[in-house]
């Protein structure tokens, strides 16, 4: 049982480069999210997605675009990363509606270093 | 808006005696609350929630939540820490939406000293 796995698990790149971070779970869960992990703000959701072709921009979303093209994937695109991109991004799913009671289960995360 | 307030950037116990990680929180309707535990360099670990029902909520690892209405409070506790318990735990709220997502705290690290 693969879960939810995110790659890559550690990215160094430069400012103005594209960068994608890959989402992938195996739960058929309707409901995908990304956050962003930084000292003194916890997590802060950048996008979510209630299903295939459905995403919704979160509390930071500028500079982040999204897709969900399969149940099981959900991409974050950087189109021209920036320093204050710098961070580590999470991954999470969750049940199908009626099917739980919300709780998120997260990936490992992707370390980003934009220099 | 909802939101979670964790007031504590670190709380620090000895292993034996109990522990308390508080939270609190604002939301206009029932409260949809959860506590997740981050190790380092891994992802966050669901503990406990607390969705209606009885006020004291048990969930891993020997944890345990006590609801507060009155004073919007949702704290983590456990009555026997272990040095193994030490890590970064986040309380959150689900949104008032329909959205499922999660609003967090910004975190508690939890020092356990044998």
């Amino acid at each position: 049982d693969a879960g939810i796995t995110q790659s890559p698990r550690y990215k160094i790149t430069e400012t103005g480069r594209q960068v994608t971070l890959m989402c992938h779970q195996t739960w058929s869960h309707s409901y995908m999210f990304w956050y962003r992990q930084d000292l003194g703000h916890g997590l802060r959701l950048i996008y979510y997605s209630a299903a295939a072709d459905i995403t919704d921009k979160g509390e930071v979303p500028d500079g982040y675009v999204v897709s969900r093209s399969k149940t099981e994937n959900f991409p974050l695109t950087l189109e021209s990363a920036t320093r204050s991109q710098t961070s580590v991004y999470f991954c999470a799913s969750s049940f199908r509606p009626g099917g739980g009671t919300g709780e998120l289960f997260f990936g490992e995360g992707s370390r980003l270093t934009v220099l | 808006a909802q939101s979670v307030a964790q007031p504590e950037d670190q709380v620090n116990v000895a292993e034996g005696n109990p522990l308390t990680v508080k939270c609190t929180y604002s939301v206009s309707g029932n409260p949809y609350l959860f506590w997740y535990v981050q190790y380092p360099n891994r992802g966050l670990q669901f503990l406990l929630k607390y969705i209606t029902g009885d006020n004291l909520v048990k969930g891993s690892y020997g944890f345990e939540a006590e609801f507060n209405k009155s004073q919007t409070s949702f704290h983590l506790k456990k009555p026997s820490a272990l040095v193994s318990d030490s890590a970064l735990y986040f309380c959150a709220v689900r949104g008032e939406d329909s959205s499922y997502k999660l609003i967090f705290g910004s975190g508690t690290r939890l020092l356990v000293r044998p």
